[in-house]
């Protein structure tokens, strides 16, 4: 079946380094979303990426979608301690409104101040 | 934005008991909603995606005659663990999608913590 894998499975950062995870999907997705999970909380809705290519930004965060869509990245630029979390990648294989998330195993990142 | 709730946020049961846990879309209509499972320090595994008014579909592994989903309305499913024992504790979350939204997002309910002693 299908299968996301993400790596590293855990980062320490210093406060201030940048932070990347990456995603990989064993087939091609039709999107790929991303979580962000703090420690003892639920996962957050993030960003969604649909096409080919696309790179989307949110203040801080840079998320890419390969161009094959089988893979993906989030990268934090100078972290803070607000970031520490889970950061998991979910990939979906249906289209539209149809098909289910499958999630990868999930980067935790710790930030030292 | 959407909001999803889950009630209970915690349970503590005694093993053989059953338990019930609701999730619901609170501003919008979900056409479809997952239960996942989450063991500490790892990833949300799908347990089943149910439709509304139809029955569950569930993940390869997952007994349906155990973890019983009801979808009734577009605005509440439930799950219900029967016959817990120690090894089905864990955190139990739900979310929700909305066939009308462009971006077919899944927002995620605050999650149930089963412990089952």
């Amino acid at each position: 079946g299908q299968q996301v894998m993400q790596i590293p499975q855990y980062q320490h950062v210093q406060e201030g380094e940048d932070f990347t995870t990456y995603c990989n999907s064993s087939t091609t997705l039709s999107n790929i979303q991303w979580y962000k999970q703090r420690p003892g909380g639920h996962p957050v809705f993030l960003i969604q990426l649909v096409k080919s290519g696309e790179v989307k930004k949110q203040k801080r965060l840079t998320f890419q979608f390969g161009e094959a869509k089988k893979n993906s990245s989030l990268h934090i630029t100078a972290t803070q301690t607000t970031d520490v979390g889970t950061y998991f990648c979910a990939g979906k294989n249906g289209s539209g409104n149809t098909g289910k998330l499958i999630f990868g195993q999930g980067t935790t990142l710790q930030v030292k101040p | 934005g959407a909001v999803v709730s889950q009630h209970p946020s915690w349970v503590i049961c005694k093993s053989g008991t059953s338990v019930k846990i609701e999730c619901r879309s609170l501003d919008f209509q979900a056409t479809t909603m997952f239960w996942y499972r989450q063991f500490p320090k790892q990833s949300l595994m799908l347990m089943a995606t149910s439709n509304e008014g139809s029955k569950a579909t569930y993940e390869q592994g997952v007994e349906k005659d155990k973890f019983l989903i009801n979808h009734a309305s577009l605005t509440l499913s439930t799950l219900t663990v029967t016959s817990a024992h120690p090894e089905d504790s864990s955190f139990y979350i739900c979310s929700a999608r909305s066939g009308g939204t462009s971006l077919y997002e899944q927002y995620f309910g605050p999650g149930t913590r089963l412990t089952v002693t």
